[in-house]
């Protein structure tokens, strides 16, 4: 069965530092993989993806994700945090096809002024 | 502006009463979604349509139930049937597989409905 996994439910960053969400996946095939936000009472924003290609996506917002096959991770960055970014990220990926996707589990980023 | 539109935002119901959320899109989108979303269990899928008058259940669709009836909407209707039907309920849209490839897997969200049973 094809899962996505974030190991973190929160991360804590100061304002300025760089930042890291983590997301491992587990999938037939080709993965294609994605990252969402979500502000609070909120729906789901499109942040990036990896389809094909280049291993380093860059999406809105100043955020990048490196796509890295050996070790099945798709690891959201971003290299200086704002206090602005502090919101729940989902990561995500397809599950055969119809733009169904299986999302993580959620990680709460908390930036710190 | 484009977008969708779920509505209530927040509803509460008794146990036993069915009740029906409502999703609405201007994108003029093929695909729609509903997902349930559960605190540290991300979103799960409920149901999901690709075109008018045709849906297929997701991984969770027992005790709900939709219809598509016009491309623009997409109601969700909790029955007594769902056993723990308390959730954020999200709707999304997508363009439909092969309309834009370069846009695949790029869902677009409402900002969704809280039910509360009571």
């Amino acid at each position: 069965a094809q899962s996505v996994a974030q190991p973190e439910d929160q991360v804590n960053v100061a304002e300025g530092n760089p930042l890291t969400v983590k997301c491992t996946y587990s999938v037939s095939g080709n993965p294609y993989l994605f990252w969402y936000v979500q502000y609070p009472n909120r729906g789901l924003q499109f942040l990036l993806k990896y389809i094909t290609g280049d291993n380093l996506v860059k999406g809105s917002y100043g955020f990048e994700a490196e796509f890295n096959k050996s070790q099945t991770s798709f690891h959201l960055k971003k290299p200086s945090a704002l206090v602005s970014d502090s919101a729940l990220y989902f990561c995500a990926s397809d599950s055969g096809g119809y733009n169904k996707l299986i999302f993580g589990a959620g990680t709460r980023l908390a930036v710190h002024p | 502006d484009g977008g969708i539109t779920q509505s209530p935002k927040y509803l509460f119901r008794k146990e036993g009463q069915n009740v029906t959320l409502s999703c609405e899109q201007n994108l003029n989108h093929d695909a729609m979604y509903w997902y349930r979303q559960d605190p540290g269990q991300g979103l799960r899928l409920i149901y999901y349509s690709q075109i008018v008058n045709d849906f297929q259940k997701g991984d969770i669709a027992e005790g709900y139930s939709v219809s598509r009836e016009k491309k623009e909407s997409f109601p969700l209707t909790v029955t007594s049937a769902q056993k723990n039907p308390t959730a954020f309920y999200l709707c999304a849209s997508s363009p439909g597989q092969g309309i834009n490839p370069k846009a695949y897997g790029e869902l677009f969200f409402g900002e969704g409905s809280r039910l509360t049973v009571l």
